[in-house]
């Protein structure tokens, strides 16, 4: 099974801050790399999938590169919105795995 | 509009079984795969398996092989998870999520609200 790993685990930030949280897969799984936002108490949204595609409604703050092994989001300028946990999730191959999650905490 | 509407809470008995439920509306139900995804308190999520709704399909993930049945139910929509001989580890909130049919990318891209399993004795 491919093992995704993120870093940091949580973050603290100030509104109109850049951030960029990554994930590491333990094969390459080309860009096979989906990004997803939750907040406390709700389903998971999609933000970005093949690495670096924004998904429709997705503001433009958000952005996703990588390919192979290493992958980053980024958030351009934080909005208080965009405080919860960021998940990657490679879509390579079954099983479908997640990274353990980021933490975005207001500072 | 697309909406996935899911099961209301469950409280089991460890090594019971426990059968949950999601309604899909708003889009052809057979043409789209769906996902169930579970997350314990606190934790991350972790994919369970996926079932075809058109043909009934299934794969699992290994770690719930045996113990986990998907199936659906065309004129109903419905997509049911079956997850049997229960424990404390399976205390968890338990999602559908449906397949987007992107033609080359896997995303998932209408979820339930969840259902949350509570296993105590």
């Amino acid at each position: 099974d491919i093992q995704m790993t993120q870093s940091p685990s949580s973050l603290s930030a100030s509104v109109g801050d850049k951030v960029t949280i990554t994930c590491r897969a333990s094969q390459s799984i080309t860009t096979y790399l989906n990004w997803y936002q939750q907040k406390p108490g709700k389903a998971p949204k999609v933000m970005i999938y093949g690495a670096s595609n924004l998904q429709s409604g997705v503001p433009s703050r958000f952005s996703g590169s990588g390919s192979g092994t290493d992958f980053t989001l980024t958030i351009s300028s934080l909005q208080p919105e965009d405080f919860a946990t960021y998940y990657c999730q490679q879509s390579y191959t079954s099983p479908y795995s997640f990274g353990q999650g980021t933490k975005l905490e207001i500072k | 509009q697309v909406q996935l509407v899911q099961s209301g809470a469950e409280v089991k008995k460890p090594g019971a079984s426990v059968k949950l439920s999601c309604g899909a509306s708003g889009y052809t139900f057979t043409s789209y795969y769906m996902h169930w995804v579970r997350q314990a308190p606190g934790q991350g999520l972790e994919w369970m398996g996926i079932i075809n709704p058109s043909g009934g399909s299934t794969s699992y993930a290994q770690r719930f092989q045996g113990r986990v049945t998907m199936t659906r139910d065309t004129p109903t929509r419905t997509v049911y998870m079956e997850l049997s001989s229960l424990g404390s580890e399976d205390t968890a909130v338990y999602y559908c999520a449906r397949s987007s049919g992107h033609q080359v990318w896997e995303l998932w891209d209408y979820w339930g609200q969840g259902t949350l399993v509570t296993v105590s004795s």
